[in-house]
């Protein structure tokens, strides 16, 4: 299975845009990649995802590297309601598909 | 954005009791849903993958007969532990994939279940 590698934990100030980074060097042509969130007791909620070009929606812009091995979720204004944990996740395309989670980034934002 | 419910979103059992959860896409349809457990702290780990109309494939050291899937219908797939024994006691969290090509691909996530066994 494709892997991803996270921080374990990033805190950001109130206001402020928060990069969190995700490597995915294994990553094959045909991966998507996809971005969760976790608030505390709850299910993750979908945040973004992309195969090459760069791509935004109003929870977050996703920016990917040329080589795709890695790619940056980015909170343009980090709000108190963004602490949560961040998942990367490579959305596989070969054999049967699956969506494996990595560990993880808990962002911490500070009033 | 889509809904994905599922129920309970806890319960308590005593030893030896199976316990059934389910999960139901409320408006769309998914032919696959996964199914995750989580233990305090920690990430998510897949169980298994469940697709409409057809056995679930189960992920490595998943007991296939603790854990039963059934995915009757394109909205509702449900997760019986069976005989369930407190090192069953986990969240337990079921998603669906809505979209598609993998293009428009994404999941939607139930709220949880938080298993308690006594």
């Amino acid at each position: 299975d494709a892997k991803t590698t996270q921080p374990n934990s990033m805190e950001s100030n109130e206001e402020e845009p928060v990069h969190l980074p995700c490597n995915h060097s294994t990553i094959s042509g045909t991966d998507y990649i996809h971005w969760y969130r976790q608030l505390p007791s709850q299910g993750p909620e979908y945040v973004i995802h992309g195969l090459t070009s760069n791509v935004n929606n109003r929870m977050a812009s996703l920016a990917i590297a040329e080589d795709r091995k890695s790619s940056t979720l980015i909170l343009h204004r980090a709000t108190l309601r963004d602490a949560a944990v961040y998942y990367c996740i490579l959305r596989t395309t070969s054999g049967t598909y699956k969506y494996i989670f990595g560990t993880g980034t808990r962002l911490k934002v500070l009033a | 954005g889509a809904v994905v419910s599922q129920h309970p979103s806890r319960v308590i059992c005593k030893s030896g009791t199976s316990v059934k959860i389910e999960c139901r896409s409320l408006d769309f349809q998914a032919t696959t849903m996964f199914w995750y457990r989580q233990f305090p702290k920690q990430s998510l780990m897949l169980m298994a993958t469940s697709n409409e109309g057809s056995k679930a494939t189960y992920e490595q050291g998943v007991e296939k007969d603790k854990f039963l899937i059934n995915h009757a219908s394109l909205t509702l797939s449900t997760l019986t532990v069976t005989s369930a024994h407190p090192e069953d006691s986990s969240f337990y969290i079921c998603s669906a994939r809505e979209g598609i090509t993998r293009h428009n691909e994404k999941l939607f996530f139930g709220s949880g279940t938080q298993l308690s066994v006594l």
